[in-house]
């Protein structure tokens, strides 16, 4: 089945951890975003990338890092420099013909608790 | 100017009835406006879309409301059911750019 799959779905880390959130997708879509939800917030730009290789800063990336090696893969480092890490982390890619338009298939999400 | 501003925060309806969400903007340069909805432990998914050049869109219970001189937009579900219940953000983006604005989100409850 076509789709993006993050992993894992839950997960505790420590003050002081860094902690990272994959996201693999097979829908072959050049575009990939990570989003951070939060009660009463929306959803967030953290990053997102347009190509393998390159990518930008959204709204609020400080605390966090990626990477883009492969087309299918965009993972997420929670580094210990985020003030408040806990959150639902959503990844999300387009076709990057249609992106523009607002069409953005996302994972199921990975929720990280702060211990 | 990039905010899109959603409300209510929640809303309450009855089975059968119509459940009204409204988004505001200010960025004139929007010109494509998405509306997602997100069941509990779920990722969003695009529900309906509309651009500024219709005034209205409907597909199914789902209309989505345009009004380009007040910068407004709304999500209206007629017949409202239970399995309606969720979270339902509108956004905002345009032709020019990668990154698609979220509202903040509302969270619908359909009681029977």
């Amino acid at each position: 089945d076509g789709g993006i799959t993050q992993s894992p779905k839950y997960l505790f880390r420590k003050e002081g951890q860094n902690v990272t959130l994959s996201c693999e997708q097979n829908l072959n879509h050049d575009a990939m975003y990570w989003y951070r939800q939060d009660p009463g917030q929306g959803l967030r730009l953290i990053y997102y990338s347009q190509i393998v290789n390159d990518f930008q800063k959204g709204d609020i990336a400080e605390g966090y890092s990626v990477s883009r090696e492969k087309k299918e893969s965009f993972p997420l480092t929670v580094t210990s420099a985020q003030k408040n890490p806990t959150a639902f982390y959503l990844c999300a890619s387009g076709d990057a013909r249609k992106v523009n338009t607002g069409e953005l298939f996302f994972g199921e999400g990975s929720r990280l608790t702060v211990l | 100017q990039q905010q899109v501003k959603q409300s209510p925060q929640s809303l309450i309806v009855q089975k059968g009835g119509i459940s009204i969400i409204n988004c505001a903007y200010e960025n004139t340069a929007f010109d494509y406006f998405p509306w997602y909805q997100q069941f509990p432990g779920k990722g969003p998914a695009l529900l309906i879309a509309i651009r500024p050049d219709v005034s209205e869109k409907k597909e199914g219970r789902f209309t989505i409301s345009f009004n380009k001189s007040a910068k407004q937009f709304s999500l209206h579900i007629m017949d409202s059911q239970p399995g309606d219940s969720a979270t339902y953000f509108c956004a905002a983006t345009t032709l020019y750019t990668d990154k698609l604005i979220f509202g903040t989100g509302t969270r619908l409850q359909v009681f029977p």
